[in-house]
């Protein structure tokens, strides 16, 4: 089945900084790759997600790439903002099985 | 529209008790989704339908079962809790095929079992 690596497991910026959230994926016939964020206590929600016929997506602040033939995509977030902290975790799907498969997870803390 | 909603909210169970938790839906989604969520593990997907009368095993499906009751609704049922059980559950919807396209999640029910 996909096994999705996700790096680094916690991150910590400074407001105003960027932050990159790197994750890897097993399975080459995967074309579905989503992003969610999960604030404390909440429940997760879908940010911004990439379908594998695009290399690049952005959306204000947030970007996603994707190389698919090194198999790995990222996540970028640019002019930090205290709102931004909280746990994402990126996705696969599309493969032999159709099921989306989670990294475990980056907690993001973004320091005003 | 109340999107994904889930119940209980929080449960205290005793290792061998039985118990089912609820999820329902009102944006007529196709496929449904359970998942648990434990510390530094992400999200692991338990059962899943991708349409009414259809269920099949996700990830981690021992010592669970699923009924896709209706479009509308899809339970989650603990025949003999575990303490490995301790976790939290979410059901999450999606109008399309399973595993692609935005999935909407319920606020989670937060499972002990002691």
């Amino acid at each position: 089945g996909e096994n999705v690596e996700q790096h680094p497991s916690t991150l910590s910026v400074q407001e105003g900084d960027s932050a990159v959230i790197k994750c890897t994926y097993s399975d080459s016939a995967s074309n579905y790759f989503p992003w969610y964020k999960q604030e404390l206590g909440k429940r997760p929600q879908l940010i911004i997600d990439i379908r594998s016929n695009v290399g690049e997506k952005k959306d204000q602040r947030i970007a996603v790439t994707l190389n698919k033939t090194a198999k790995h995509f990222s996540l970028h977030i640019t002019e930090t903002q205290p709102e931004d902290s909280a746990v994402y975790f990126c996705a696969a799907s599309g493969g032999s099985n159709y099921k989306l498969t989670f990294g475990k997870g980056t907690l993001l803390t973004v320091n005003p | 529209n109340a999107g994904v909603t889930q119940t209980p909210k929080f449960q205290v169970l005793k290792t061998g008790q039985s118990m089912t938790l609820q999820c329902a839906q009102d944006m007529n989604h196709n496929s449904m989704y359970w998942y648990r969520q434990d510390p530094g593990m992400g999200l692991r997907l338990i059962y899943y339908s991708a349409s009414e009368g259809t269920t099949d095993k996700g990830e981690v499906p021992n010592g669970y079962n699923v009924s896709r009751l209706n479009k509308r609704e899809f339970s989650l049922r603990l025949e003999s809790a575990a303490p490995s059980q301790t976790s939290v559950y979410f059901c999450a919807s999606s109008p399309g095929l399973a595993g692609v396209g935005e999935q909407f999640f319920g606020p989670g029910t937060r499972l002990t079992v002691l």
